[in-house]
């Protein structure tokens, strides 16, 4: 079975501060994982992803990962905050061999301070 | 291009009736998922078709819900009868399909009011 958890539902930073959302994973094989956002009333769109290959990984807007496989994590960063970035944001992982299945972590709702 | 297209975009009914919610995945995506988001429950994975095959449907509640996908470009997510519990977010998501590590692209979703 495959996890992720979200440390902190609720972040706040200053617009431009430094941004880090933290998501730990739990998998039996290699895992894939992504970052997923969400506006207000909308669906879900990709950030970034980490499949194989380097383990820092950048994304749209600025945002990056780096993918730790000793401390089971891949937490999200952006060096500068603006205030679009106001939104929530979920980590998932899926398996490897061919399992589609996203398994979507419990969501950090990120607020930017004017 | 059109992304995945969702209908309706809300539905209030009443506690009982039928609810169905379509989608339009992505033309040339072969993969189509289900979901639905709730405060308490968060995001879950009720069901994904691959080509027109259900592949996963472990997450689907109970034998109220049921999902088709008659063709590659409609899909349909039935509730029969609906519960004041099934109010939630649904949204639709494709895939070009076939591997895990394929970007999922979302709908708008539907915003379901169960009264």
């Amino acid at each position: 079975a495959q996890s992720v958890t979200q440390l902190g539902s609720h972040v706040s930073v200053s617009e431009g501060a430094l941004v880090l959302l933290r998501c730990n994973y739990s998998s039996s094989v290699p895992p894939y994982l992504f970052w997923y956002v969400q506006y207000p009333n909308q669906g879900l769109q990709l950030l970034l992803k980490y499949t194989t290959g380097a383990t820092l990984v950048k994304g749209i807007n600025g945002f990056e990962a780096e993918f730790k496989k000793s401390e089971t994590s891949f937490h999200l960063t952006k060096p500068s905050a603006h205030m679009s970035d106001a939104a929530e944001y979920f980590c998932a992982v899926s398996g490897s061999f061919g399992n589609e299945k996203l398994t979507f972590g419990t969501g950090t709702r990120l607020t930017i301070i004017p | 291009d059109a992304g995945v297209i969702q209908s309706p975009r809300h539905e209030v009914t009443e506690m009982g009736q039928e609810v169905t919610l379509r989608c339009k995945p992505i033309s040339g995506h072969n993969s189509l998922f289900w979901y639905r988001q709730t405060m308490m429950r968060g995001l879950e994975l009720l069901i994904y078709f691959n080509n027109n095959v259900p592949i996963d449907d472990s997450g689907m509640p109970e034998d109220r819900f049921s999902a088709k996908m008659p063709n590659a470009s409609f899909s349909t997510l039935k509730i029969q009868p609906s519960e004041p519990r099934d109010s939630a977010v649904y949204f639709c998501a494709s895939s070009t399909g076939g591997s895990s590590t394929d970007t999922q692209y979302f709908g708008p979703g539907t915003r379901l009011t169960v009264l």
